[in-house]
């Protein structure tokens, strides 16, 4: 069973520039997450979705944060404009339903100077 | 607020030398209790789930169980390739969805 993809691996930008990052969850699962990990920190919970309607935004900074997850498969998670304090690896993990354990992707490993 | 706590934050074992993590939480109705395992450069790595007070889980050298307020990772003899950071999180029946996780364990196995 092929896992959750994420891409890119790796991105440096400069503050106030854009970024997008994209995930696509494991086949069948109707739950996707993003977390946000700073080093050094457990993941911290930005966004869920339940096919392709938000469940939890409540802890996503949305002057700046923004997801959408079209078709309830892929997804996409953009900062515009970043900030240095947004350094950190971006999770997206998938489920099969709410209650189940969750899969996590490689991430993404942002870096504003 | 749901919150989870693990200790130690750091571990230093010798090959071989069995020990325990603790992840202690606060929240309001538990739906679960994960396990992960984390690996520097790569996402969490799914363990465990434990659902009520009394269960237990095994696999390989690692044994995780859960009571009312904590849940323990039991890990026997350990190998190097055990070294990793443990994260615990847990699922509330209140509030947000989506996992609270603690800030994880890192556990070193020296040959």
């Amino acid at each position: 069973e092929a896992g959750v993809a994420q891409s890119p691996r790796y991105k440096i930008i400069e503050k106030r520039q854009s970024v997008a990052f994209w995930c696509n969850p494991i086949s069948g699962h109707a739950t996707l997450y993003w977390y946000q990990q700073i080093l050094g920190q457990g993941p911290k919970l930005l966004i869920q979705f339940q096919n392709n309607g938000v469940v939890d935004d409540s802890q996503l900074p949305k002057d700046r944060f923004s997801a959408e997850r079209l078709k309830g498969v892929d997804s996409t998670l953009k900062i515009q404009p970043a900030k240095l304090e947004d350094s950190a690896v971006y999770l997206c993990a998938s489920s099969y339903t709410r209650d189940r354990e969750a899969f996590f992707g490689q991430g993404t490993r942002l870096t504003v100077v | 607020e749901d919150q989870v706590t693990q200790s130690p934050e750091a571990l230093r074992l010798q090959e071989g030398e069995s020990s325990s993590l603790n992840c202690s939480y606060t929240v309001s109705g538990l739906r679960g209790l994960f396990w992960y395992r984390q690996d520097p450069g790569k996402g969490p790595e799914f363990l465990f789930t434990l659902y009520s007070a009394g269960e237990e889980k095994e696999k390989e050298r690692l044994k995780a169980t859960l009571t009312k307020k904590e849940s323990f990772l039991h890990i026997t003899a350990p190998k190097p390739e055990d070294s990793a950071t443990y994260l615990c999180a847990v699922l509330a029946g209140g509030g947000a969805d989506g996992l609270t996780f603690g800030k994880g364990t890192h556990l070193i196995i020296q040959p």
